[in-house]
């Protein structure tokens, strides 16, 4: 049972640059979300997802996408990285009153 | 505006001592949660509160929730070093029937020995 998985651990991008963050579960869990980590800020949810084809922002969603086509994957797109990207990103997913599982995370840096 | 206040920040203690972690929420949260978290590495989950007046326990940490204050304490009772690390509490805030699970800024634990 492999729970929640993020791809890529590690990212360095140049400013201007797109990538996609993939984030997969296995636990069938309907709730997703993608939060961003930096110093002294806690975790600030970017957007988040109730099911498959429902995605709605969080606190920070400038400058990313999400989509939501199947139960198990639920990707972050950054559209321009800017360095103000740059964070430690995680997934999480979860089932009724069971709180999240996150994933491993995604230390991205932009340059 | 949905906030989680955690407090203290940062918080220093000698092993064998006992202290609480405060956590306060702006509005009704169906849930709280606390989570623990080490240098590097991703967030593990240690509570889930789901209703006023729930305690939780687990070996030297305890969690308890008050809906009508609007806070939730996470007890560390005679500490040891290895509950070093940075704890977060969570409010989950059911809105339209959406959910969003907001965090506070996590408290940086250190334990000495």
């Amino acid at each position: 049972n492999a729970g929640v998985t993020q791809t890529p651990k590690f990212q360095v991008l140049k400013t201007g640059q797109s990538m996609t963050l993939q984030c997969a579960q296995d636990m069938n869990h309907e709730y997703m979300s993608w939060y961003r980590q930096d110093p002294g800020m806690g975790l600030r949810l970017i957007h988040y997802s109730v099911g498959a084809g429902i995605t709605d922002q969080g606190e920070v969603p400038n400058g990313y996408n999400v989509s939501r086509s199947t139960t198990e994957d639920f990707p972050l797109r950054l559209l321009s990285a800017a360095p103000s990207q740059t964070s430690v990103y995680f997934c999480a997913s979860s089932s009724f009153n069971y709180g999240y599982t996150f994933g491993s995370g995604t230390r991205l840096t932009v340059v | 505006e949905l906030k989680v206040e955690q407090n203290p920040l940062f918080l220093s203690m000698q092993e064998g001592k006992n202290y609480t972690i405060y956590c306060n929420y702006s509005t009704t949260s169906d849930r709280l949660y606390w989570y623990r978290q080490d240098p590097g590495k991703s967030l593990e989950s240690l509570f889930v509160l789901l209703s006023n007046g729930a305690v939780k326990q687990e070996g030297r940490l305890m969690a308890s929730l008050d809906t009508k204050a609007r806070l939730s304490t996470l007890h560390i009772t005679a500490a040891v070093h290895d509950l070093s690390a940075t704890y977060f509490c969570a409010g989950d805030f059911a809105m339209n029937r959406d959910d969003k699970i907001i965090f506070g800024k996590g408290t940086r634990l250190h334990i000495l020995p």
